[in-house]
């Protein structure tokens, strides 16, 4: 298996653009996290699904921030507009259960200036 | 105050030397835990997962002490190959992992 598949991995944008970022869970993961990474704030759950649905979008800084998970094999977190604070690394992760080992992908570094 | 606290270090520590790390919890729902490991700019990985009666992976022993809510990561004889950031992780009913901050350790030749 691949693995987490993350993809853009590097992503310079300038403030207000549009960023989206796309992860291609492993097969037969029920269960798909995005995440946040600073400095400042460590690794932070920004929202997870279970069989595609929403399950706790609590983590979601505001209304500029939306995910989506059309099927099993991919999902979308996307910002618009984007803003310098939005800069860290977002991962991608999946498993089988919600309280069970995580896989994470590679990350994508997102600097927005 | 964090579900999750963790000291963020840096423990510099000389090749086999053994270190310790613990990690507090605020709520004492919390039912699973885990240690993972992140390289500097990698994604975290599963170190070992924590049971109540306390669990050892050859050099790497976690323990975990419900009373006064706090797990711990024992490494013995320290690698260069060890260092790396060091993220506890706890789970609380419906919610999903939630990671500490890390804990940094850097073994030194």
């Amino acid at each position: 298996d691949a693995g987490v598949i993350q993809s853009p991995r590097h992503e310079v944008t300038e403030m207000g653009q549009e960023v989206t970022l796309r992860c291609k869970p492993i097969s037969g993961h029920d269960y798909l996290f995005w995440y946040r990474q600073t400095m400042m704030r460590g690794l932070e759950l920004l929202i997870y699904f279970n069989n595609n649905v929403p399950i706790d979008d609590s983590g979601m800084p505001e209304d500029r921030f939306s995910a989506k998970m059309p099927n099993a094999s991919f999902s979308t977190l996307k910002i618009q507009p984007s803003e310098p604070r939005d800069s860290a690394v977002y991962f991608c992760a999946s498993s089988l259960s919600a309280s069970g080992e995580q896989f994470f992908g590679p990350g994508t570094r997102l600097t927005v200036l | 105050r964090k579900e999750v606290e963790q000291d963020p270090g840096p423990f510099n520590v000389p090749e086999g030397a053994t270190v310790a790390f613990n990690c507090t919890y605020s709520n004492s729902a919390s039912q699973s835990f885990f240690w993972y490991r992140q390289d500097c700019r990698k994604e975290p990985k599963l170190l070992m997962s924590v049971y109540s009666s306390g669990n050892e992976d050859g050099r790497f022993t976690a323990q975990l002490n419900r009373a006064s809510q706090y797990i711990s990561l024992l490494i013995r004889d320290s690698k260069l190959s060890d260092s790396a950031t060091y993220l506890c992780v706890g789970v609380t009913g419906r919610r999903a992992l939630t990671f500490g901050s890390g804990t940094r350790l850097q073994v030194q030749p």
